[in-house]
């Protein structure tokens, strides 16, 4: 998967309590983004980074906090994690941010 | 709001038929499509771009893309049973900047 690694693969949690996904790349690419992916809704942008410490919000931000302190690594945190946050969470990458992006195998997160 | 559009499906072919799946999108600065395969439980794998009008090929995937009437398409031949998967249709403005929106994906089904 282009040299992406998300973790965990699989995580439950309680309502209420922080969680951080963690996407390190060994592609060197500048642009990195995080998905989520749930039935009837598709895919859909979270946030965004163009750069180290640079980073945009996606059409789906609330709730949700990222940081790129590194160029290989990409965090997202879930504050206080809520049940509407159960999904399947994709981390990808592109080089340019002009074509196409590169996934990873994705992190399934249940919030209970 | 852009939205890109396609039939859920599923959609079933025999093997040996020609897959066609479709896709409308909303915005007419769209610059850059995309064409993502994804199998249950996997990642989304990119398998397809176009930028200009016309045809582009590749293997047994025809991509087409129409910016007049806003649509694109993916046909594959010779589908065969490894074709089954979800197909995601993704668009993108001209700046680096933009998000890539994707539709909700067509679920294909070649039968042997």
């Amino acid at each position: 998967d282009a040299g992406i690694t998300q973790s965990p693969r699989h995580k439950v949690t309680e309502t209420g309590t922080p969680v951080t996904l963690r996407c390190h790349q060994t592609e060197n690419h500048r642009y990195m983004y995080w998905y989520r992916q749930d039935p009837g809704h598709g895919l859909r942008l979270i946030h965004y980074s163009y750069g180290v410490k640079d980073t945009d919000k996606g059409e789906v931000s609330d709730g949700y906090s990222v940081s790129r302190s590194k160029t290989e690594d990409f965090l997202l945190t879930l504050e206080s994690a809520t049940s509407s946050q159960t999904s399947v969470y994709f981390c990808a990458i592109s080089e340019s941010g002009f074509g196409g992006l590169h996934f990873g195998n994705g992190t399934r997160l249940t919030v209970t | 709001q852009k939205e890109v559009e396609q039939n859920s499906g599923p959609l079933s072919v025999p093997e040996g038929a020609i897959a066609s799946l479709n896709c409308t999108y909303s915005d007419r600065g769209s610059q850059s499509f995309f064409w993502y395969r994804q199998y249950s439980g996997k990642s989304p794998e990119l398998i397809m771009s176009i930028y200009s009008n016309g045809d582009k090929e590749d293997g047994r995937f025809t991509a087409q893309l129409n910016k007049a009437s806003q649509y694109v398409s993916l046909l594959i031949r010779d589908s065969q049973p490894s074709d089954s998967a979800t197909y995601l249709c993704a668009v993108k403005g001209d700046n680096a900047g933009n998000m890539l929106t994707f539709g909700g994906g067509t679920r294909l089904m070649v039968k042997p």
